[in-house]
């Protein structure tokens, strides 16, 4: 089984709809990013948890809320989808900061708002 | 925002040849990593290499080697014998209090 597991892989949703993008984790960490790709643009911070009950705005977090369920769980919603939000969009996990891990990633969702 | 930079969005590179992608980065943080991830079309994000800050030696992982220049916040990542399998969108990111990444350089191995 993966670390990080993200599903749906591939959504297709139309303009105006509410969609949820769920994300756990077997790796044990705290952390956890939500982060888009776009092409030229790399991988962009959404939000990111530090724990169940911290949870920050990242550098594009307009248009996106998150849910921290559990130490294993990190869900992205989007509450009403517009085509700009279409992108591939990944989960990531870490460790602490001196526990030298890198961020565990998931196989990234593709959404496409029609 | 502290940021990681990557200027080359695109590389070519001869299969057999080497070649250096560069990244620079600004943090105010004493205590960091830095990564390289490769991307292949499958989409999966794949760590290739890892540098602590605090360490002054290069890391090295078979034909990928990089060039940490902590004084001037640079960390470029060397392929050497460049193979078709390398062919990828390369990020590069700084682990502190968060994971930041580069916007990456796409490279292209020619047979």
């Amino acid at each position: 089984d993966a670390d990080v597991t993200q599903t749906p892989r591939n959504r297709i949703t139309k303009t105006g709809k509410r969609i949820m993008l769920e994300c756990s984790q077997t790796k044990g960490h705290d952390r956890m990013y939500w982060y888009r790709q776009d092409p030229g643009l790399g991988l962009r911070l959404i939000y990111y948890s530090f724990d169940v009950k911290d949870i920050n705005k990242g550098e594009i977090s307009d248009g996106y809320s998150v849910s921290r369920q559990a130490q294993a769980k990190f869900s992205l919603s989007l509450e009403s989808a517009i085509p700009n939000q279409t992108a591939l969009y990944f989960c990531a996990t870490s460790g602490l900061p001196g526990q030298n891990t890198e961020a565990f990633f998931g196989q990234g969702t593709r959404l496409t708002v029609v | 925002a502290q940021t990681v930079t990557q200027s080359q969005p695109e590389m070519s590179v001869q299969e057999a040849e080497t070649v250096t992608l560069s990244c620079t980065y600004d943090t105010s943080e004493s205590d960091y990593y830095l990564f390289w991830y490769k991307q292949p079309p499958s989409r999966q994000m794949i760590l290739v290499i890892r540098q602590e800050a605090y360490k002054q030696q290069n890391a090295t992982e078979n034909r990928f080697s990089v060039n940490f220049q902590k004084a001037a916040k640079s960390f470029s990542l060397k392929i050497s014998d460049s193979q078709l399998g390398d062919a990828a969108m390369y990020f590069c990111a700084r682990v502190d209090q968060k994971v930041t990444f580069g916007i990456g350089t796409k490279l292209q191995v020619i047979p």
